[in-house]
């Protein structure tokens, strides 16, 4: 089945210092979003992305599509203590399918 | 906006026993479904596409009799864990689909349910 190729699997950073996560695939998506989620909660949306190439903010985040439709990266700037959590990314098919495909997760770590 | 409750938020329960989770899409009518669960330090594992009105479909090696799913509104869906076991124990998460103005879907996720079968 398709997979999603997520990393770093996890990140011990300082507060203050900017953070970069990717996710690759050997399919085309034609969406990637990303998520975080704080432990016992369920995943909140950050930033989706419908357009190859496409860059978007929210906030201190950064992400973008890759020209390929294989990739899609997350960039945290400027990191705070609440910023701690596990972030997913997440693939939807080229096919118009609804489903989702999930990387495994990079773990951050925020030290103050 | 874009809101999805479980209800309950954990629960635990006997071994043999069958056990019904909720899923609410508060503020927007969700025609497709879809229940995770998930494995500590673990990435969320799709159980089934749950549409309103039909029935689900399921993933590969999901027991279909064992995770009934009911979605029979807009707004509801519900997973009936039946016959429980231990190993059933997990966090068990629903998401809502939104078709958002470029045409693609988003999925809003409910803060999940704890279930353990002692």
């Amino acid at each position: 089945g398709q997979q999603l190729n997520q990393s770093p699997q996890s990140m011990f950073i300082q507060e203050g210092e900017d953070v970069s996560m990717n996710c690759t695939s050997s399919s085309i998506f034609n969406t990637w979003l990303w998520y975080k989620q704080d432990p016992g909660e369920g995943p909140v949306l950050l930033i989706a992305l419908y357009k190859a190439g496409e860059l978007t903010s929210n906030g201190r985040l950064t992400a973008q599509f890759g020209i390929t439709r294989k990739d899609s990266f997350l960039n945290i700037s400027a990191s705070i203590p609440s910023d701690v959590g596990i972030y997913f990314c997440a693939g939807q098919t080229q096919g118009g399918s609804e489903k989702l495909v999930f990387g495994k997760g990079t773990k951050l770590t925020v030290n103050p | 906006g874009a809101v999805v409750s479980q209800h309950p938020s954990w629960v635990i329960c006997k071994s043999g026993t069958s056990v019904k989770i909720e899923c609410r899409s508060l503020d927007f009518q969700a025609t497709t479904m879809f229940w995770y669960r998930q494995f500590p330090k673990q990435s969320l594992m799709l159980m089934a596409t749950s549409n309103e009105g039909s029935k689900a479909t399921y993933e590969q090696g999901v027991e279909k009799d064992k995770f009934l799913i009911n979605h029979a509104s807009l707004t509801l869906s519900t997973l009936t864990v039946t016959s429980a076991h231990p190993e059933d124990s997990s966090f068990y998460i629903c998401s809502a689909s939104s078709l958002m103005l470029a045409g693609a879907y988003e999925q809003y996720f409910g803060p999940g349910t704890r279930l353990t079968v002692t």
